[in-house]
């Protein structure tokens, strides 16, 4: 089956570490998405890409960046992570051309000590 | 901005019960809707997606609606189900491309 996987599932660190979080999808879909998941504030969108040259703010990229390495691999980096990213992340995919619905991935639990 | 809200937070019924969950938008510009399922700890699950041309979408004992103009939207899951339970959100895409998503509703389904 077509899918969104995400490595790793869970992710323990310190406070100042780089850490990579990465996305792979088979759904051949051009557009992918990071959002962070935090209990009372729901889901919110990081940053997103339409295509391998293409990558764009969300609404709370401080302290992030990404790499679209391919079409189908998306990866979230936390340069100097800090506690309060401590959140479930979820990567998210989707095909324009038949709909837009967005597909998401199983998600990283991040906990920053 | 767009801001979505799902009213009630946290809903219980007893098996076989049809439930009605509620979905209100602010910004009536929208390009499609969709309600997802999350089980705890777990990723989102896509359950039915309503453009902004269309009234409603159906799929087994799924039904959503979508009135653009009031900006609401409504899932009704028939004979509801131990295993129904999870939480259930909804999300709005508009300009810009992104997904805004609601607080969600938790349901448990009682045996």
């Amino acid at each position: 089956d077509a899918d969104v996987t995400q490595t790793p599932r869970n992710r323990i660190t310190k406070t100042g570490k780089r850490i990579m979080l990465e996305c792979s999808q088979t759904k051949g879909h051009d557009r992918m998405y990071w959002y962070r998941q935090d209990p009372g504030l729901g889901l919110r969108l990081i940053y997103y890409s339409f295509d391998v040259k293409d990558i764009n703010k969300g609404e709370i990229s401080d302290g992030y960046s990404v790499s679209r390495q391919a079409q189908a691999k998306f990866s979230l980096s936390l340069e100097s992570a800090i506690p309060n990213q401590t959140a479930l992340y979820f990567c998210a995919t989707s095909d324009p051309t038949s709909g837009g619905e967005q597909f998401f991935g199983p998600g990283t639990r991040l906990t920053v000590l | 901005k767009q801001e979505v809200t799902q009213i009630p937070a946290a809903l219980s019924v007893p098996e076989g019960e049809n439930l009605v969950l509620n979905c209100s938008f602010t910004d009536s510009a929208i390009y499609n809707l969709q309600w997802f399922r999350q089980d705890p700890g777990k990723g989102l699950t896509s359950l039915l997606l309503i453009q902004s041309s269309q009234r409603e979408q159906t799929s087994g004992r799924l039904n959503a609606s979508l009135d653009k103009s009031s900006g609401r939207s409504t899932l009704y899951i028939a004979a509801s189900q131990p295993g129904d339970s999870a939480t259930y959100l909804c999300a709005v895409r508009a300009a810009g491309n992104k997904l805004t998503f609601g607080g969600g509703t938790r349901v448990l389904v009682k045996p």
